[in-house]
């Protein structure tokens, strides 16, 4: 069973619903990431937050916004999304950022978003 | 950037016999390299993972070698089992620093039994 916890499992949601998926770790990890995977392809990352500040953003469209309360909740909030963006999300964490050593990363099982 | 190539995309084996997969990456900067192996469903799990100063690292059935002067790493499996059959995805990354990891396209391994 995988230490990363994500819900729900499966999302379904219409292009001008407002969602959250939502990410939780107890392993006492700094790092936590976003990922998004398409079918057959590999994850392709989103946002990390190191120590639970935003480190990295893919250039990521505004309709995707994250959020990290504390060291173990990520939250990624949904608006207005398009079809194309129908995919796994996966979850990640890792054990630091900057100069501490930040791998490996261990996933979550994802949330399932189908876009109507 | 760093760009990773993996090979082959797809892969069947005969079950008890071996697998082997191959990566290259680009950037001479990259010293961290995991493999994950995915199954239906599920997220991306880690098997083993190797560093740069380590030429090969091996875990039971499992093992990955590097060479950092080719800029190439494998994944070895041996006395495959059908429970092996999954997508496999190689990265490269850095310990410390950046914290991106940078995947190969998969490998989809099919065990025949």
């Amino acid at each position: 069973d995988t230490e990363v916890t994500q819900t729900p499992k499966h999302l379904v949601m219409g292009m001008t619903n407002k969602k959250s998926l939502k990410c939780e770790q107890h392993m006492g990890h700094r790092a936590m990431y976003w990922y998004k995977q398409k079918a057959k392809k590999p994850p392709e990352l989103m946002f990390v937050y190191s120590y639970e500040k935003l480190s990295i953003n893919e250039s990521v469209p505004s309709r995707f916004s994250p959020e990290c309360p504390n060291s173990s909740l990520l939250n990624l909030h949904l608006h207005a999304l398009q079809p194309e963006d129908s995919a796994l999300y996966l979850c990640a964490s890792s054990p630091g950022g900057g100069t501490e050593s930040n791998q490996p990363q261990h996933f979550g099982d994802g949330t399932r978003l189908s876009i109507l | 950037g760093e760009n990773v190539e993996q090979h082959p995309s797809t892969l069947s084996v005969q079950e008890g016999d071996s697998a082997v997969i191959k990566c290259t990456y680009s950037d001479s900067a990259s010293n961290y390299f995991p493999w994950y192996k995915q199954e239906l469903g599920k997220g991306p799990q880690l098997i083993i993972d190797i560093r740069s100063n380590v030429g090969e690292k091996k875990d039971q059935r499992i093992a990955v070698t590097l060479n950092k002067t080719a800029k190439h790493f494998s994944l070895h499996i041996t006395e495959t089992q059908p429970e092996d059959s999954a997508v496999y995805f190689c990265a490269a990354g850095t310990v410390q620093g950046a914290q991106k990891l940078v995947f190969g396209q998969g490998t989809r391994l099919t065990i025949n039994p």
